[in-house]
């Protein structure tokens, strides 16, 4: 079946660090792939997302590839600054489906 | 509305009570989706419904478990009979069309069940 396993944390960095959480899937076919983002007190938000292989996805200084030879789609952030504290969340959707699968979420906290 | 919005934010139940949770999704979206989400967890798929139809509703975890969108827009999830283990936070998302295409959600409802 489908899965998605992301790096477990929580992740504390200071500002202006740089922000690398992994995320890898298992499908069959050729899935979409997405980054969620959820803020304290707030719903579910897209974040990013690409939809084949080697699209690179990009939002608010966030970047994700679609690696379909490491079947994986790790987020990045060159500089974080405290307003990106938040759930992040890896997810995919199978082709022709409607369904997410979800990973189980990375806390990131930034301090100041 | 702008959003999805859903009702209420924060219920606590007593073991055996049943709860209505409600959804109201983006004016004009076709789908609608049930989500739950355990402390610590991703969420996890519930049921999904194409206007009022619902076509798939194979993640509800018991018969306990209802859902409808009897006019193809408000949704409501009934949990019958709350046990503990269905405490958790149950979101909504709505789309405007059916496969492939960005999901809206809402804020959640946070059931405890005491």
């Amino acid at each position: 079946g489908n899965s998605v396993t992301q790096m477990e944390g929580p992740v504390t960095l200071s500002e202006e660090a740089f922000l690398t959480i992994n995320c890898t899937y298992t499908a069959t076919g050729y899935p979409s792939l997405f980054w969620y983002v959820q803020y304290p007190g707030e719903g579910l938000q897209l974040l990013l997302k690409a939809t084949k292989a080697d699209d690179k996805g990009s939002n608010k200084g966030f970047e994700a590839t679609y690696r379909k030879e490491t079947t994986s789609f790790h987020l990045e952030k060159g500089s974080v600054q405290v307003s990106d504290s938040a759930v992040y969340f890896c997810a995919l959707l199978r082709s022709n489906d409607y369904k997410l699968s979800f990973g189980a979420g990375t806390t990131v906290t930034v301090r100041a | 509305g702008a959003g999805v919005s859903q009702s209420p934010r924060y219920k606590v139940a007593k073991r055996g009570q049943d709860v209505a949770l409600r959804c109201d999704p983006i004016s004009g979206h076709v789908s609608l989706f049930w989500y739950q989400q355990a402390l610590g967890q991703g969420p996890e798929f519930l049921t999904y419904f194409q206007n009022e139809a619902q076509l798939d509703k194979s993640g509800l975890p018991s018969d306990r478990f209802f859902a409808e969108r009897p006019e193809g827009s408000v949704s409501t999830l009934k949990i019958q009979r709350t046990q503990q283990e269905d405490s958790a936070v149950y979101l909504c998302a709505s789309s405007f069309g059916v496969a492939r295409t960005e999901a809206f959600f809402g804020q959640g409802t946070r059931l405890t069940v005491v």
